[in-house]
């Protein structure tokens, strides 16, 4: 079974902190996104990244998928309450491209 | 634009009966899914279709059925509906691209009591 493990499962902070998230298999993928969702809505995509080393930025928040397509990481800068949500990686199978894994998302909370 | 398009938002149901949740796309997507989602928690896949005609399991596909008898169309059928298929259902699409984006419906809250 191929797993896609993201953590941490949650994250509390305060306005102005930096966090990261990870997603993490031991698969390689073809591409990796990242979707957030807000309460009593569908997830939206946030970003997808495609080649081995890919750092893509999307005003405070940084995407990065690893060297071997296996692992990505999104670092959020001076986080804000508006950032607060549930971040959720997906993979796209190698060579079966409608198969996405879903990392168990992390769920985010800024304070003011 | 109207996307993927999901009802009935909101349902309660009693145990045992059963019901169908609508799904439809504009986008002329080839790939659709079905995903429950419990509170808090991640999305796991109960079918998916890669073309008309053409339906697959996912990860928890027990007590539902799917139909794709056109692109635009894919409906997911509760039968004999039990507690533990309360949760929140989305229906998404994407294209063929390795790399294509998964647009969701607005999701169906379902009560089963």
């Amino acid at each position: 079974t191929q797993l896609l493990e993201q953590s941490p499962q949650f994250l509390s902070i305060q306005e102005g902190e930096n966090l990261t998230v990870y997603c993490n298999s031991s698969s390689v993928f073809s591409s990796l996104q990242w979707y957030r969702q807000e309460p009593g809505e569908g997830p939206v995509l946030l970003v997808t990244v495609v080649t081995g080393g890919e750092v893509k930025k999307l005003k405070r928040l940084t995407f990065q998928f690893g060297d071997a397509r296996k692992d990505s990481s999104l670092h959020i800068t001076a986080a804000q309450p508006g950032d607060t949500g549930l971040y959720l990686c997906a993979g796209a199978k190698l060579g079966s491209n409608y198969q996405l894994i879903w990392g168990a998302g992390t769920k985010l909370i800024i304070k003011p | 634009n109207a996307g993927v398009t999901q009802t009935p938002k909101f349902r309660i149901l009693k145990i045992g009966q059963s019901m169908t949740l609508q799904c439809a796309q504009d986008m002329n997507h080839n790939y659709m899914y079905w995903y429950r989602q419990d509170p808090g928690m991640g999305l796991k896949l109960i079918y998916y279709s890669v073309g008309a005609g053409i339906t697959d399991k996912g990860e928890v596909p027990n007590g539902y059925n799917v139909s794709r008898s056109t692109t635009e169309y894919f409906p997911l059928r509760l039968e004999l509906a039990a507690p533990s298929q309360t949760s929140v259902y989305f229906c998404a699409s994407r294209d063929q691209s390795y790399s294509g984006e998964l647009f969701f419906g607005e999701g169906s809250r379902l009560t089963v009591l």
